[in-house]
């Protein structure tokens, strides 16, 4: 699987806009970039995904880079809820595997 | 809500012990997977199934078995727990090929 890069930590205060950039600089062709986080100790949440296109849903934006080395996840209003830990992978179509890298611990402050 | 269960939430169990953990789910999905996660390390895969009776390893499967005799329910056994198996054991399931995986709460065990 590809490798990700991404931040360790990152602060953004509350009601800005958040942008946590994610390297994928081996990504191949046919992966697809995801991105989960992860709050306290529950279980990873999905938050979206995308090939090449610039993605939005009702938690967030994926940005790609038109060369797919590198993408930007868009939090558009950070609340305090959204404080976690964000995870940007690579993921092979139809591969059932997905490797988490160490991800990005966002701090929303008041 | 996609419908899974593990269990026990909880365990704290001594070195040499068998451990099995439960993965139900209520939703009929054909992919299973069992993560591990630890401070420094985040989730890593240890096994994962595609159907019944049908598994394949992980990243980190050394130690650990699995087994899927019916759809909704994904175990994992550690024959001889060690402490390095100390962890927060997360299961997930994907429906669609390439979809994205719902998690359960988690189940922390703590080898002693």
């Amino acid at each position: 699987d590809a490798k990700t890069t991404q931040p360790p930590s990152m602060d953004c205060a509350e009601g800005r806009a958040a942008n946590l950039p994610c390297n994928h600089s081996t990504i191949s062709g046919n992966e697809y970039v995801y991105w989960y986080r992860q709050i306290h100790s529950q279980g990873p949440q999905y938050i979206i995904h995308g090939l090449k296109n610039n993605e939005t849903n009702e938690m967030a934006s994926l940005i790609i880079t038109e060369d797919r080395k590198s993408s930007t996840l868009i939090l558009p209003h950070a609340t305090l809820r959204d404080t976690a830990v964000y995870y940007c992978i690579v993921r092979e179509q139809g591969a059932q595997k997905l490797v988490f890298g160490q991800g990005t611990r966002l701090t929303i402050n008041p | 809500d996609a419908g899974i269960t593990q269990s026990p939430r909880h365990k704290v169990t001594e070195t040499g012990t068998p451990v099995t953990l439960r993965c139900h789910q209520t939703e009929n999905h054909r992919y299973m997977y069992w993560y591990r996660q630890d401070p420094g390390h985040g989730l890593r895969l240890i096994h994962y199934s595609y159907g019944v009776k049908d598994t394949d390893k992980g990243e980190v499967s050394d130690g650990y078995s699995v087994s899927r005799s019916k759809t909704e329910d994904f175990l994992l056994t550690l024959e001889s727990a060690t402490s390095s198996q100390t962890s927060v054991y997360f299961c997930a399931i994907n429906m669609l090929d390439g979809g994205e995986l719902f998690f359960g709460e988690g189940s922390r065990l703590t080898v002693l």
